[in-house]
């Protein structure tokens, strides 16, 4: 167990809708990254946030949006939903000022859309 | 583009240890080298990192070349709950982010 939880497990919307993933950090931890994993291959980075500021992002569009919360919660926005965003959506946390990359993943998030 | 290759799978007996390898020819003098492992569907997990020292822990051993070049994840005695893709992933870059490679696919036969 990591520690890292996310909300909702599985989730089913159509193209054009907005989705909201919840992902809650382990405590303690300063950063939170969301992945997305399409079938078969290996996650891509969406972004990073470290003290509630985006500092890190990947190769997405700005209708991919996130918040980090004091509380070591954390959201991704997906805005304007395309059949493509259909993957595994995964939340990691880790602490970066003792100088360690290790992150420590939730069980991910599926996320469908027709 | 990752900066590991790794061979995309690889089979290994239950009970026998199993050597996955990682070349990462560009890895810098301060890189650490992790590895992570994704069960069908689960979330990645953790295993290891090493600098330049052999490493080991409860789920594993990595072995570093002395050039640092390439590592060998061990798993001692291999169950078939092994059964995973295996990432050999450097630190992530100036943008923070962690760039996956295919991985390993390796299955534990009985």
């Amino acid at each position: 167990e990591t520690g890292v939880t996310q909300s909702p497990t599985h989730l089913i919307k159509t193209r054009g809708q907005q989705v909201t993933l919840r992902c809650s950090s382990q405590s303690g931890h300063n950063t939170v990254s969301w992945y997305q994993q399409a079938l078969g291959q290996g996650p891509q980075f969406i972004f990073q946030y470290y003290r509630e500021e985006e500092n890190g992002r990947g190769n997405f569009p700005p209708r991919f949006s996130g918040l980090q919360f004091p509380n070591y919660s954390s959201e991704l926005n997906v805005n304007a939903l395309e059949l493509d965003d259909s993957a595994l959506y995964l939340c990691a946390s880790g602490f970066r000022d003792l100088g360690s990359d290790t992150q420590y993943f939730g069980p991910g998030t599926r996320l469908t859309v027709l | 583009d990752a900066k590991t290759t790794q061979p995309p799978s690889m089979d290994c007996a239950e009970g026998r240890a199993a050597n996955l390898p990682c070349n990462h020819s560009t890895i810098s003098g301060n890189e650490y080298v992790y590895w992570y492992r994704q069960i069908h569907s689960q979330g990645p997990q953790y295993i290891i990192h090493g600098l330049k020292n052999n490493e080991t822990n409860e789920m594993a051993s990595l072995i570093i070349t002395e050039d640092r070049k390439s590592s060998t994840l061990i798993l001692p005695h291999a169950t078939l709950r092994d059964t995973a893709v295996y990432y050999c992933i450097l630190p992530p870059d100036s943008n923070y982010q962690l760039i996956w490679g295919a991985g390993t696919k390796l299955i534990i036969k009985p």
